[in-house]
């Protein structure tokens, strides 16, 4: 049973750093084609992926964000972790990890996690 | 970038039939996926590369595409189908692409 949990701060300060973290089972991302992705929902705005990790370490971020988003893995404590620099009002919203399958689609979501972005 | 354009809401009578647009440009080339999201709840995906149905998927969900529209299409809809829908794509300039998301209301 592939399950994935998200976690983080629910509040954080305008400027500062968010770290989330991906805690998952029922898989490994030391296995060959295993990818791991975080996408968010902001008010207003339709579902955007982030970025992605695979299970050979290469990375891909969303373009818009590049510049601010890091995302690693530990497989052996089976997380993804994601940060996003300078934070911002606009970033106020629920984040999600999921598993990503190599046809191009998610398979499995996390519940995701509420990020409030204040002053 | 590529956009994926989905009615706000659509409604429809328990045991009618519910189809979800999700126009793109010549979106039939590319593979369209479809997650179900409630409220509180992980997003599941309901339809993959157009019209497969991933295992435990009830066989009302189905999907098409062509020209410039996908179409998830929900038969027999019963009052748990009342959730959020949003189509996927992966887009050629290395981004993957959501749909702006449809809200189905079970009248």
């Amino acid at each position: 049973q592939v399950t994935l949990k998200e976690s983080g701060p629910a509040l954080v300060r305008l400027t500062e750093t968010l770290t989330l973290t991906c805690t998952f089972s029922g898989f490994s991302l030391n296995t060959p084609a295993m990818r791991v992705s975080w996408i968010r929902q902001t008010p207003g705005e339709a579902l955007q992926w982030l970025a992605r990790i695979d299970w050979d370490g290469q990375q891909l971020y969303s373009t818009p964000l590049q510049t601010r988003l890091t995302i690693s893995k530990d497989a052996s404590r089976n997380q993804v972790v994601l940060t996003m620099t300078n934070m911002d009002a606009v970033d106020t919203g629920t984040y999600y990890c999921a598993r990503f399958d190599s046809s191009g689609y998610f398979d499995f979501w996390g519940q995701g996690t509420h990020v409030t972005v204040a002053s | 970038s590529y956009v994926l354009t989905q009615p706000p809401s659509v409604s429809v009578a328990p045991g009618q039939t519910a189809m979800i647009p999700c126009g793109g440009d010549n979106i039939v080339s590319k593979s369209v996926h479809w997650y179900q999201r409630k409220p509180g709840q992980a997003p599941v995906l309901v339809v993959y590369d157009d019209s497969g149905r991933p295992s435990g998927i009830p066989e009302r969900f189905s999907g098409s595409n062509s020209g410039n529209t996908a179409t998830l299409t929900i038969s027999r809809v019963e009052t748990g189908d009342e959730a959020d829908y949003y189509c996927q794509v992966w887009e050629s300039s290395r981004d993957y692409v959501f749909g702006t998301g449809t809200k189905v209301t079970v009248l």
